[in-house]
């Protein structure tokens, strides 16, 4: 079965500092993918970054990069020169392939807080 | 990108009434739809997924009969919460898988019941 932990339930940094939030997972099937969202008190969920099981190099978009570590099966975020606007609830997430369902499994999320 | 617009963002309903949401894909075909549940400061819990034309399908402890879920059209998919209670108060989301492994989320419902 699969499952995602985030051990970290809250999280501060400092203004323009970077943060790295936690997430591990375990799975069974070779190919997954992995999802960060954040989620800020509106509600909606806001996609961030996503890796491929089968990508050799770590993903990143702008501020965000994601180490993915397979081996460890951990797909840490890395939110760098914090901002105020980052602080949010952030989930890691991974996704079944398409033809087993292809539904997302959610980790406990991460309550960031960004300090000025 | 494509998008997938959930109504109503919030709601107020009385014990006893029924809440319909809506999703709706608005740029894609969307023959799936996942429902997440979401209890304050908790994580999105899978309720069901909804394929269009055919019956929804609930995860283990999820009432059936109180979660409605029709998938009439490929761009439409409704939760109706029937005979809502304040324990049923709650966010709940729905989201359409796009082709390979994206997924796009519609903006949350908060539903409280009085």
């Amino acid at each position: 079965a699969q499952k995602i932990t985030q051990t970290q339930p809250g999280m501060f940094v400092q203004e323009k500092e970077a943060v790295t939030l936690d997430c591990t997972y375990d799975t069974s099937d070779p190919s997954y993918g992995l999802f960060w969202y954040k989620q800020p008190s509106s509600g909606e969920m806001i996609f961030l970054i996503y890796q491929g099981s089968y990508d050799q190099q770590n993903a990143t978009e702008g501020r965000y990069s994601l180490n993915f570590q397979k081996a460890r099966k951990s797909a840490n975020l890395v939110i760098s020169a914090s901002q105020l606007g980052d602080s949010a609830m952030y989930f890691c997430a991974m996704r079944s392939p398409p033809n087993t369902g292809n539904q997302f499994y959610f980790g406990t999320g991460t309550s960031l807080t960004v300090i000025p | 990108g494509a998008v997938v617009s959930q109504h109503p963002s919030w709601v107020i309903c009385k014990s006893g009434t029924s809440v319909k949401i809506e999703c709706r894909s608005l740029d894609f075909q969307a023959t799936t739809m996942f429902w997440y549940r979401q209890f304050p400061k908790q994580s999105l819990m899978l309720m069901a997924t909804s394929n269009e034309g055919s019956k929804a399908t609930y995860e283990q402890g999820v009432e059936k009969d109180k979660f409605l879920i029709n998938h009439a059209s490929l761009t439409l998919s409704t939760l109706t919460v029937t005979s809502a209670h304040p324990e049923d108060s709650s966010f709940y989301i729905c989201s359409a898988p796009g082709q390979g492994y994206e997924a796009f989320f519609g903006q949350g419902t908060r539903l409280t019941v009085v």
